[in-house]
């Protein structure tokens, strides 16, 4: 079946940039869309359709892809940003269309 | 605004079963299409299930197909998820998530209902 991988974690000291990775070899064909998901709160996406980024969210959250690899972007990393972040991609080969990464915990050092 | 709020959430022991609601409101509900997406304690968002704006297309996850049933009253805004012969590995937070139109990832969350499987 399609996975999508991610890095189970990524550090980073305030004001660097983070960068967080999705592989699958449907990316590229397939549109990616990242999520931030806080400790008792519901899932909010910081990034739809591999680029875009819904009103509301900094312009410090960026998504790119590049062949079979996917990359949210996080500059001028702030505390506040510590999170896991999901990606994630419609998946229409199979009777399960809806696939997340594997999720990545961002720290903020 | 819009918001999802779910309910129904408990501790069930295993083989039993469940019933959880998310209720819709600030939106015209029967335009969406509506999904379940569970988080187990220390683990990752898994997908659940969907349903299609008029229920007349509903898809699961190969972990819960035949235990799982999703439907909807549009009556009521409202979404179901009939949780049957649940399992611990059903222990989870249950979110339901709205499906952006014309897209293809989720514009809203509620904040989810926790379901404990457990003797």
């Amino acid at each position: 079946s399609y996975v999508l991988t991610q890095p189970p974690s990524v550090s980073v000291a305030p004001g660097q940039t983070a960068t967080i990775t999705c592989g699958g070899n449907k990316i590229g064909s397939e549109r990616v869309h990242w999520y931030q998901k806080k400790p008792g709160q519901a899932p909010v996406v910081v990034v739809y359709d591999d680029t875009d980024r819904p009103s509301g969210i900094p312009e410090r959250f960026s998504g790119s892809t590049s062949g079979n690899t996917a990359t949210l972007t996080i500059s001028r990393v702030e505390a506040g940003d510590e999170a896991d972040f999901y990606c994630q991609v419609w998946d229409t080969s199979g009777d399960h269309p809806v696939l997340f990464g594997g999720g990545t915990k961002l720290t903020v050092l | 605004e819009v918001q999802l709020v779910e309910s129904g959430g408990a501790v069930v022991q295993p083989g039993g079963s469940l019933r959880l609601s998310c209720a819709g409101s600030g939106f015209t509900f029967e335009n969406y299409a509506i999904h379940w997406v569970r988080q187990a304690p220390g683990k990752g968002l898994q997908w659940v299930s969907l349903i299609s704006w008029n229920g007349a297309t509903t898809h699961y996850a190969d972990s819960v197909k035949g235990r799982f049933t999703i439907s909807r009253d549009n009556s009521k805004n409202s979404l179901y998820l009939e949780m049957n012969s649940l399992r611990g590995e059903d222990t989870a937070f249950y979110y339901c998530a709205r499906r952006a139109p014309n897209h293809r990832y989720f514009d809203f969350w509620g904040q989810g209902t926790l379901v404990t499987v457990s003797s």
